[in-house]
């Protein structure tokens, strides 16, 4: 089984400033990470995956994050935020193993971005 | 593409109704799932698929049932609704399970009194 952990639940940040939103996860298997986000009253969208590889990954809307095996972390950053990136964040992952199928959610960050 | 459709939008039940959330998708894809979002909680999964035929319950199937007879379709059945049931669903699906992402529809919010 896995769990993941987002241990801020919301983020105030001005804009233009550099954000970083932090995960953490626990499994007793390989996983692959993820980071969804969830625009208001819409439905997720995929915002980048680490599945193998360079552990940097980048993701649509400027956002990027580092897989850190060590520190079973997921961390996502983008260098400058927008007004538009205001949205709440979730990071997810699911095991190697068989089908891949069920992911795993943390409780979210909302991201607030204000001028 | 349409991708998921979920219907209906918005629903309100009476304690010990039933109900069925519809869920559609045009894309072909195998895997399908059904996710409740709570405040502070996350999304949880509910049942999943990996194809027609095929199901498999999640982390809080109780109260739920689901099946899949063609690769479309994925209805979420609420046998008799309980105040504890409000929330919001989401279906998504994917091609390869997690691997391709999952594509997520809007949402149904419901709410039993």
């Amino acid at each position: 089984a896995q769990s993941v952990t987002q241990l801020d639940s919301q983020v105030p940040v001005f804009e233009e400033a550099p954000v970083e939103l932090r995960c953490n996860y626990s499994s007793s298997v390989s996983v692959y990470l993820f980071w969804y986000v969830q625009y208001p009253n819409q439905g997720l969208q995929l915002l980048l995956k680490y599945l193998s590889g360079s552990t940097l990954v980048k993701g649509i809307n400027g956002f990027e994050a580092e897989f850190n095996k060590s520190q079973t972390s997921f961390h996502l950053r983008k260098p400058s935020v927008h007004i538009s990136d205001t949205a709440e964040y979730f990071c997810a992952v699911s095991d190697r193993n068989g089908t891949a199928s069920k992911l795993t959610f943390g409780t979210g960050t909302r991201l607030q971005v204000t001028l | 593409n349409a991708g998921v459709t979920q219907t209906p939008k918005f629903q309100v039940l009476k304690t010990g109704q039933s109900m069925t959330l519809q869920c559609a998708q045009d894309m072909n894809h195998e895997y399908m799932s059904w996710y409740r979002q709570d405040p502070g909680m996350g999304l949880r999964l509910i049942h999943y698929s990996v194809g027609a035929g095929i199901t498999d319950q999640g982390e809080v199937p109780n109260g739920y049932n689901v099946s899949r007879s063609t690769t479309e379709d994925f209805p979420l059945r609420l046998l008799s609704a309980a105040p504890s049931q409000t929330s919001v669903y989401f279906c998504a699906s994917s091609t390869r399970g997690t691997v391709n992402g999952y594509t997520f529809g809007s949402g149904t919010r419901l709410t039993v009194v």
